[in-house]
């Protein structure tokens, strides 16, 4: 199993509500990485889990936040969002140790807020 | 962090190869080179990964110059469903680390 899976697939959400974002991998990856990505733009790095804990949070607002609940799990809670903040969003891993670097993603959550 | 940079866009016809190339300067002693296609509205999916000299998979070859300053991807006889957004990244070995994604090359492919 080489997948990682992403759901909801498509999230529309109003500005005062709170929804969750979900990531699953089964490959025993220990980093999982969040990251925004906007039409025609690159994939922005969000925040960075190694071992379950965060390690990198590249400025986040708080209106994003992250959780790894175990280490085949994370999540993106959302509350408070605005229309800028609509966007792909999209959830990799990777494996630790070793001289393999490849970072499987999954398909992306399609984010829409209203 | 070492920055990348490669052309912005690329055209090509069906049946020919297509060599991208990246600069990356400031790569650091234990920094890997790999390469990641998209397409739109999909996540990234690896292509490669090297350190020096050559390598070559199933897909794609990998050129990278003794200085490590530069690394080329060469894609053999491209078709239509190759057109997609080609993204060079340098990564460290370390699992923590981050992945930075630069600018990308916009590939066309036509008939």
């Amino acid at each position: 199993d080489t997948e990682v899976t992403q759901t909801p697939k498509h999230l529309v959400m109003g500005m005062t509500n709170k929804k969750s974002l979900k990531c699953e991998q089964h490959m025993g990856h220990r980093a999982m990485y969040w990251y925004k990505q906007k039409a025609k733009k690159p994939p922005e790095l969000m925040f960075v889990y190694s071992y379950e804990k965060l390690s990198i949070n590249e400025s986040v607002p708080s209106r994003f936040s992250p959780e790894c609940p175990n280490s085949s799990l994370l999540n993106l809670h959302l509350h408070a969002l605005q229309p800028e903040d609509s966007a792909l969003y999209l959830c990799a891993s990777r494996r630790t140790g070793g001289e393999n670097t490849e970072a499987f993603f999954g398909q992306g959550t399609r984010l829409t807020v209203v | 962090l070492a920055k990348t940079t490669q052309p912005i866009s690329m055209d090509s016809y069906e049946g020919q190869e297509v060599n991208i190339t990246c600069s990356h300067n400031n790569i650091a002693t234990n920094d890997y080179i790999t390469w990641y296609q998209q397409f739109p509205s999909q996540g990234p999916r690896f292509i490669i990964q090297g350190y020096k000299t050559k390598v070559t998979n199933e897909v794609a070859s990998l050129f990278i110059p003794a200085d490590r300053k530069s690394s080329t991807l060469s894609l053999p006889r491209v078709s239509l469903s190759d057109t997609a957004v080609y993204y060079c990244l340098v990564v460290k070995k370390s699992s923590g680390d981050k992945l930075t994604f630069g600018t990308g090359t916009r590939l066309a492919v036509r008939p």
